[in-house]
């Protein structure tokens, strides 16, 4: 079974920066390919981006490109997602998701992690 | 980017009543489809992927058909933890195209 820990809630200004940090237990991270989703208030999902295990490659989604940048820290088994010059409309949940099979549908969520950003 | 579109935006079924819910994609996506559901304040929950095949712990109630540009969701018979919102995503050639999520569909108490 894959666990997944997400950091606490955070309240940003608009222009600033948030880093969101996911902890993997129960697999190692190298056995995963990890990705951000993300929810707004009432909204529906986003996939914001995701690590690509054939070429070792972070691929994000167009949306949040020049903006977002997801690491990884095997030594801790711990994906991070930051997301700069934060604006109103990034307030929203953001989740870590994977899947232990190469097909990317997502069978483990983390709890999410609700950014608010307000000035 | 393939666009999926979900309908009905709400659903209102009565519980033991069946639901039909349809996701429809912008072009083919093959059986590159997963459904899951979600409860307010919870992450979402995978149901269904491969366009038909039950996720682990899935009751047989959900059961998930379609290929290509048609998909559908069927609850055979709603129980009141069924009332959610459900969102149909294509991973389908990824990663030389992005995922994609749906808009949902709520499936209210009627």
């Amino acid at each position: 079974q894959v666990q997944l820990v997400q950091s606490g809630a955070e309240v940003k200004k608009p222009g600033a920066s948030v880093k969101v940090s996911c902890k993997v237990s129960g697999y190692t991270l190298t056995e995963l390919s990890m990705h951000w989703v993300r929810q707004a208030p009432g909204k529906g999902l986003e996939w914001m981006g995701g690590f690509d295990p054939e070429d070792g490659e972070t691929i994000y989604a167009q949306k949040f490109q020049g903006r977002v940048t997801m690491t990884e820290d095997t030594s801790t088994d711990t994906a991070y997602m930051e997301l700069s010059s934060l604006r109103s409309e990034d307030t929203a949940v953001y989740y870590c998701a994977t899947s232990l099979t190469t097909a990317i549908y997502f069978d483990y969520w983390g709890q999410g992690t609700l950014v608010t950003v307000s000035s | 980017e393939i666009v999926m579109t979900q309908s009905p935006a709400t659903l209102s079924v009565s519980p033991g009543e069946r639901a039909t819910l349809s996701c429809r994609a912008s072009q083919s996506v093959s059986s590159n489809l997963a459904w899951y559901q979600q409860k307010p304040g919870q992450a979402p929950r995978l149901l269904i992927y491969g366009a038909s095949t039950r996720a682990t712990g899935i009751p047989a109630r959900f059961s998930g058909s379609g290929s290509g540009t048609e998909f559908t969701l069927t609850i055979s018979s709603l129980q009141s933890e069924d009332f959610a919102v459900y969102y149909c995503q294509q991973y389908n050639n990824w990663p030389f195209l992005a995922l994609t999520f749906g808009g949902g569909t709520k499936v209210e108490i009627k």
